[in-house]
């Protein structure tokens, strides 16, 4: 089993409309999550810190389930600019480094 | 600030030969990173330093080489190029583990 897995897609949402896909990962010690977010060709960008209270930050909230032990992004309102694939990333709390999922594609149409 | 530079663009190579993948940040960043990104993929972690002096291997090293002889500078040297190196490259800074900034990649073609 991968360490962090994603659902492909890509997620087909018409303009305006709400999506919203998980992540999964597989080590229980993991402690740090976060959503980048790559546009075609380019390189990731920090999105957003997913926290155990989870976290809103404008159309996109994100949410932790250690219990389950998956993430989720939900984005509101979809725009045409939202159009993206969403990595999820999983830290472990030793070590440094960052465990990325192969990403979620979205594809916001008219 | 330039943030992170990754040079060159792109490039192609044959078989066998090598090359090094620059990078550098002006953010005084002490952790740095190499990914590798296969077409529809997510990144894998090559090597990683937390430090001038410190270098570390990910996931995927083989094949690969990096020196962190500066804060700034993290350059990635494939020895004996393969077409299994075909691939995206991205370096990331960061002043921690948690909060990474990326280059613009380089794209390299190895026929």
């Amino acid at each position: 089993r991968k360490e962090v897995e994603q659902d492909p897609g890509p997620f087909n949402v018409p303009e305006g409309a709400t999506v919203a896909f998980n992540c999964t990962y597989s080590n229980s010690a993991s402690q740090s999550f976060f959503w980048y977010r790559q546009d075609c060709r380019k390189e990731p960008k920090l999105l957003m810190s997913v926290y155990s209270s989870g976290n809103e930050d404008g159309r996109f909230t994100a949410q932790l389930n250690r219990a389950s032990q998956y993430i989720s992004l939900l984005i509101r309102d979809s725009k045409l600019s939202d159009s993206a694939t969403y990595l999820c990333v999983v830290i472990k709390a030793a070590g440094n480094k960052l465990t990325f999922g192969g990403g979620t594609r979205v594809l916001v149409k008219p | 600030n330039a943030g992170v530079t990754q040079t060159p663009k792109f490039r192609i190579l044959k078989i066998g030969q090598s090359m090094t993948l620059q990078c550098a940040q002006d953010m005084n960043h002490n952790y740095m990173y190499w990914y590798r990104q296969d077409p529809g993929m997510g990144l894998k972690l090559i090597y990683y330093s937390v430090g001038a002096g410190i270098t570390d291997k990910g996931e995927v090293p083989n094949g690969y080489n990096v020196s962190r002889s500066t804060t700034e500078d993290f350059p990635l040297r494939l020895e004996l190029a393969a077409p299994s190196q075909t691939s995206v490259y991205f370096c990331a800074s960061g002043r921690n583990k948690e909060t990474q900034y990326f280059g613009p990649g380089t794209r390299l073609l190895v026929l």
